[in-house]
């Protein structure tokens, strides 16, 4: 089975600090995604990568910044973090091709004091 | 209008009814289309692809219909299980790596 593992579950950070999010995927995929999921919004997309070294932005990459030094590894980061970041965070992998599927790790839920 | 777009729910159905969604997308170029399901406080998983021609999966259904730019899921016989927010995404940029998610429609099953 494919698994994408999030280093945190639940995080607490205070206004201004860096945060770092990880994630890892296990099963070769070339992409990997990093969304943000907030009630009546759904999942928006914040930045993504297609390759070692290689990010898009997504539809809200303001205040994010994202590194992706080895293929299975994908981090998201908030340069200084602020209470509108409090969010549950969801990475993602896929392989690359019409119809591929998403899967996705289990979520860190960041709350920004 | 949003890329992806579906009615927010709640349905809230009893056992053993059957329950239908919609869900538009706006690009006519969108290629891949899916139903991701998503349990309370959990991570999406992928229900079902949705193809050109429709599929069934047991109690599920999924069509397309490109003229009019929706698709829909069919849940027949529903279960208490199938509680869950269901989720339309479309890869709405027309990019098959960028998928848009639509924000969910909330089912409840009542016994």
């Amino acid at each position: 089975d494919v698994k994408v593992t999030q280093s945190s579950r639940y995080l607490v950070k205070r206004t201004g600090e860096k945060v770092f999010l990880e994630c890892v995927q296990d099963m070769d995929h070339e992409n990997m995604f990093w969304y943000r999921q907030d009630p009546g919004l759904g999942l928006r997309l914040i930045y993504f990568s297609y390759d070692v070294k290689m990010k898009e932005k997504g539809d809200i990459p303001e205040g994010y910044s994202v590194s992706r030094e080895k293929k299975e590894r994908f981090s998201l980061i908030l340069e200084s973090a602020s209470t509108n970041q409090t969010s549950m965070y969801l990475c993602a992998s896929s392989f690359t091709g019409v119809g591929e599927k998403l899967f996705f790790g289990s979520g860190t839920q960041l709350s920004v004091l | 209008r949003k890329e992806v777009e579906q009615d927010p729910g709640p349905f809230n159905v009893p056992e053993g009814a059957t329950v239908a969604f919609n869900c538009t997308y706006s690009n006519s170029a969108s290629q891949s289309f899916f139903w991701y399901r998503q349990d309370c406080r959990k991570e999406p998983k992928l229900l079902m692809s949705v193809y050109s021609s429709g599929n069934e999966d047991g109690r599920f259904t999924a069509q397309l219909n490109r003229a009019s730019q929706y698709i829909s899921l069919l849940i027949r016989d529903s279960k208490l299980s199938d509680s869950a927010t269901y989720l339309c995404v479309v890869n709405a940029k027309g990019s098959a790596r960028q998928l848009t998610f639509g924000s969910g429609t909330q089912l409840t099953v009542l016994p």
